[in-house]
């Protein structure tokens, strides 16, 4: 099993469309969660953490199922530049904790 | 915000040759930074970790003596690429750790293409 596993995609959606996201991850130590997006050729960039409690960013909501080893990405109201590839990333545990593990990540593009 | 410097952003090379990659954090202090190289399609896979003033920490597979890291500074981390090959043409990714709760700054990534 990997690491962390995402939905493969990739995902074509309408503007103003609600889609999901969804990752797993096998670690059952892993003690960080967060999802970044990467734009085309570009470096990752930290989107939001994710913690138990859930969490949101305005159109953006992350939840973590610690139990279940999963982790999902909502985005309401979708907008065009919303379009970029969504990485679900991990930390390690113990004395790896620092490390980052990426999903290969979902492509999403939005539609006009 | 906390930045990280890398370059060059893009380089060819020919085969065999060498290729420096430098990654400077401009307003922090990097004790630790972490490579990273993506193939197309595929996910960022973390090849090692620097550490300022001791030796790189190499993840199973990389070759510790074709990767050659240096970690002299608090603010400069390098990769160097030795004797470069077509299958080692991808994208090179600089991270460090900027503050509390795993915060992470990565660089804007190096596109090695090797011909």
């Amino acid at each position: 099993r990997k690491e962390v596993e995402q939905d493969p995609g990739p995902f074509n959606v309408p503007e103003g469309a609600t889609v999901a996201f969804n990752c797993t991850y096998s670690n059952s130590a892993s003690q960080s969660f967060f999802w970044y997006r990467q734009d085309c050729r570009k470096e990752p960039k930290l989107l939001m953490s994710v913690y138990s409690s859930g969490n949101e960013d305005g159109r953006f909501t992350a939840q973590l199922n610690r139990a279940s080893q999963y982790i999902s990405l909502l985005i309401r109201d979708s907008k065009l530049s919303d379009s970029a590839t969504y990485l679900c990333v991990v930390t390690g545990s113990g004395g790896s904790n620092y490390k980052l593990t990426f999903g290969k990540g979902t492509l999403l593009t939005v539609n006009p | 915000g906390a930045v990280v410097s890398q370059h060059p952003s893009r380089v060819i090379c020919k085969s065999g040759t060498s290729v420096k990659i430098e990654c400077r954090s401009l307003d922090f202090q990097a004790t630790t930074m972490f490579w990273y190289r993506q193939f197309p399609k595929q996910s960022l896979m973390l090849m090692a970790t620097s550490n300022e003033g001791s030796k790189a920490t190499y993840e199973q597979g990389v070759e510790k003596d074709k990767f050659l890291i240096n970690h002299a500074s608090l603010t400069l981390s390098t990769l160097t690429v030795t004797s470069a090959h077509p299958e080692d043409s991808s994208f090179y990714i600089c991270s460090a750790q900027t503050g509390f709760n795993y915060g992470y700054t990565f660089g804007s990534g190096t596109r090695l293409t090797v011909v």
